[in-house]
């Protein structure tokens, strides 16, 4: 079955580049997700990746894709203290159902 | 434009007893979820639906039950709550074919605690 892994938490300081981590095992994935949880809230997507790109880029935000790998990584350039949260990965392989990773706690330090 | 609503946001059950979860979107979307997120599991599909009347089991559907009987609603339902039901509830509703990238809109959660 699908599965995604993620490390449980990151500590930054302010102004540096934070870089998430993701790991997955269905390389029948079509889409791949970053999702961003505040405190108290739902889950809002951050960004996606169609399964045939290596690259996105969208302002702050750099996703990265080695399918032969099956990694996923996000970058968040000048991370900023309102950058704190839970960063979720995720992966869908159809229309039904989503397979979300255990999230990563982003620490920004001011 | 509300999106993704969610009643009540908050919960407190004693072991045994009934409850309902509502969740209500305005966006028109065909597939609607149930997760519920624990403390290092993260989210868990309880219950899905592609349509109005379509109702199908996630990973962790034992001890709820949905029901999809209008488009915009997604009821999950415990019949007798237990502790390990101790949970936050979360809604989501996608769009279906179409244009599908998956994306899924979130509601703010439901907290529920099982005594």
């Amino acid at each position: 079955g699908e599965d995604v892994e993620q490390s449980l938490f990151l500590s930054v300081r302010e102004g540096d580049s934070s870089v998430i981590n993701c790991t997955y095992t269905d390389s029948s994935s079509t889409y791949l997700y970053w999702y961003k949880q505040e405190p108290g809230a739902g889950l809002q997507l951050l960004t996606y990746i169609f399964s045939n790109m290596d690259m996105k880029q969208d302002q702050r935000l750099t996703v990265l894709l080695n399918k032969k790998d099956k990694h996923l990584s996000l970058r968040i350039a000048d991370t900023q203290t309102g950058d704190s949260a839970i960063y979720f990965c995720a992966e869908s392989t159809g229309y039904q159902k989503v397979t979300f990773g255990i999230g990563t706690k982003l620490q920004v330090i001011p | 434009n509300a999106g993704v609503t969610q009643t009540p946001k908050f919960r407190v059950l004693k072991t045994g007893q009934s409850m309902t979860l509502l969740c209500a979107q305005d966006m028109n979307h065909e597939y609607m979820y149930w997760y519920r997120q624990d403390p290092g599991m993260g989210l868990r599909l309880i219950h899905y639906s592609v349509g109005e009347g379509t109702t199908a089991k996630g990973e962790v559907p034992d001890g709820y039950n949905v029901s999809r009987l209008k488009k915009q609603n997604f009821l999950l339902g415990l019949e007798s709550a237990a502790p390990s039901q101790t949970s936050v509830y979360f809604c989501a509703s996608s769009r279906g074919t179409g244009g599908y990238t998956g994306e899924l809109f979130f509601g703010e959660g439901s907290r529920l605690t099982v005594l």
